[in-house]
């Protein structure tokens, strides 16, 4: 049982280059997350998705998009990288209001 | 708009001690108030979630507790052992899917 996997743990990126991280759950769960990490800021809702089809804005949602095209993956997307989103990039998913289970996050880099 | 507050930001005790960490919210108004572990270079993981109609609950050595009236919510850690060595964070969930993260308590247990 695997939970929580993110595609990649490491990624280099030049200024305006675009990518796509994945996110894959084995839990049948209905909730999706991303959240950025970064120092000082704590950890922030990028988007969310309550079911298979569904996206929602989270908190700091400038600079990405998301889908959800099948229950267990959530991809978020960087059409233009920019030197903000440098950062720790955590997906997680939940059954209803319980407890979210966290992947071990992307560490993205954009010079 | 909810605001959750851990103080301090790090804790640095022996081992054996049993100690206490701290998180406040500014909205009362909470669905559950959960206690998360990070580990460096690792996601989060669960470690209790309070309902809002509930005092406390205890896993192990762990016990939390959630005041709503006060807006404070306390982690209690007994005889603390160096593998306790961590971030806490605490996260408060209000009527929506969403969770509001603290910035968390680093905390070191030295041997």
């Amino acid at each position: 049982n695997a939970g929580v996997t993110q595609t990649p743990k490491f990624r280099v990126l030049k200024t305006g280059q675009s990518m796509t991280l994945l996110c894959a759950q084995d839990m049948n769960h209905e909730y999706m997350y991303w959240y950025r990490q970064d120092p000082g800021m704590g950890l922030r809702l990028i988007h969310y998705s309550v079911g298979e089809g569904t996206t929602a804005k989270g908190e700091v949602p400038d600079g990405y998009n998301v889908s959800r095209l099948k229950k267990q993956n959530f991809l978020l997307g960087l059409e233009s990288a920019a030197p903000s989103q440098t950062s720790v990039y955590f997906c997680a998913s939940s059954r209803g209001y319980q407890p979210q289970h966290f992947g071990d996050g992307t560490r993205l880099s954009i010079l | 708009k909810q605001e959750v507050t851990q103080i301090p930001a790090a804790l640095s005790v022996p081992e054996g001690e049993n100690l206490v960490l701290n998180c406040s919210f500014t909205d009362s108004a909470i669905y559950n108030l959960q206690w998360f572990r990070q580990d460096p270079g690792k996601g989060l993981t669960s470690l209790l979630l309070i309902q809002s109609s509930q005092r406390e609950q205890t896993s192990g050595r762990l016990n939390a507790s959630l005041d709503k009236s006060s807006g404070r919510s306390t982690l209690y850690i007994a005889a603390s052992q160096p593998g306790d060595s961590a971030t806490y964070l605490c996260a408060s969930q209000g009527g929506s899917e969403k969770l509001v993260f603290g910035k968390g308590t680093k905390l070191t247990v030295n041997p």
